[in-house]
Formats: structure tokens, sequence, C-alpha cells
């Protein structure tokens, strides 16, 4: 166990929905980083958050976006869904926000969009 | 920008067999390098990881990578798996001095082995 906590662990929707994948990070850490992965394309790095600030951003969508709330637990918001966006979703969070060269990741959220 | 090549998408061992799996990345500069496991239904793990020094690194679990700088090359490698070595592996690399977000990750190698 990471100390990672992400739900829900599976989620189905419809083209066109909207859904949000929830992250608690390890207690104490203040970062959280928001993973993509599909089959063609690997693990790709959407977005960090520090302390309830965007910290770095990669490659998501407009149709993505993402938020740290006081807790610093994160969410990430998927938006008009496509069947493209079916997908692994993993968070991972770090103790600080710059040059943390390790996290500790989630187990991910499979969301299946049909 | 750095980029990470991972050749062998799936491979497929018996038990007691030695293995070896292909990392390469593309960046002139100094680098971190890392390894990551990921077993079935569970979180991607960290298994070993280079920033300077002794360029054979030992992890955890009986693994170890050796960096070869001339070769952009830093190969997984472990003598004997077992079967509860079946799981995804990733190589990953990032600049000296930056942080995790930076992180790039190669699109991973599927291991089975059988017993």
């Amino acid at each position: 166990d990471s100390g990672v906590t992400q739900t829900p662990k599976h989620l189905i929707t419809a083209t066109g929905q909207r859904v949000t994948l929830r992250c608690s990070p390890r207690s104490g850490d203040l970062s959280v980083y928001w993973y993509q992965q599909s089959l063609d394309q690997g693990l790709q790095f959407l977005i960090q958050y520090y302390n309830g600030e965007e910290r770095a951003k990669g490659n998501i969508l407009e149709r993505f976006s993402a938020q740290q709330f006081p807790d610093l637990h994160s969410e990430l918001n998927l938006s008009s869904l496509e069947l493209g966006d079916s997908a692994l979703y993993f968070c991972a969070s770090s103790v600080g926000g710059g040059k943390d060269t390790e996290a500790f990741f989630g187990q991910g959220t499979r969301l299946t969009v049909v | 920008a750095q980029s990470v090549s991972q050749h062998n998408h799936h491979v497929i061992l018996s038990e007691a067999a030695s293995l070896e799996l292909g990392c390469n990345y593309s960046y002139g500069g100094t680098v971190n390098l890392f390894w990551y496991v990921q077993y079935p239904g569970q979180h991607l793990q960290l298994l070993l990881k280079y920033f300077s020094g002794d360029p054979l690194v030992k992890g955890i679990k009986g693994f170890e990578a050796e960096f070869i700088k001339s070769k952009f090359s830093f190969n997984l490698r472990k003598p004997s798996v077992q079967w509860s070595d079946t799981a995804e592996y990733f190589c990953a690399v990032n600049a000296r001095n930056t942080g995790f977000q930076k992180l790039v990750f190669g699109t991973g190698t599927r291991l089975l082995v059988s017993p």
C-alpha cells in the first residue's frame, strides 16, 4: 500500500458525459500529480498541484481540469468524454513541489467510455 | 526534450530464466534514471534509481540496472526470474535537478513468467 488512495477504481460512462476522479495523497505530501495511461501512449503526465495551486502542466486536454482542495485531496474532472479518453488514470503524491525526484502512486482509476 | 524507448513490449520467460529489459533514452544532458514496476492490479512502485556514482544500481527484489552513458541505456536485469515477477516494467528519465513532474516514462514492457 503506497498510502495514495484513488476512487473510484472503475468507472464506465457514455460519450459526452462528465466524470470526476478523486485522489487522496499520502499524509504529509503537498504535491499531487495526475497521469493518463493508455495502451498506445504509455504514461503521460497531465498536471501537478502543489499545496492547492497548479504547479506544472503536461499534455492535458482543455476538456480536462483538476484542482487541489485545502485538505490536499485532488480531483480530476473529465468532460465531454470521447471513446479515446478510455484509459487508466493515476495520481501520485510527493512531499515537495519542485525538485522531488520520487513520488508514490495510487492504484489508478480505470475509465471506460462507451 | 527527453524521450524513452523500451523496445520490448512483451516478454515471456520461464521461471529461473535470466531477464534483461532494454531502455534507451534521448537527452544530451545529465539525467536521473528510474525503473518502476506495476504488478497486476497494483500501483506503480519504484524498483531502483540512478542519479550518479556507480553505474551499476541494485534495487529491490534482486533487480539491478546498468547505466551506460555512451549508449544512452539503462537496462534492467535479474539473474533468475520468479513467477511473482510477472508485471509491467517502466523505464523513466528526467534531467538532473528537475522534479518528478518532468519525469518521462517509456511505454512499458509486460513480463510474463510461466511457472
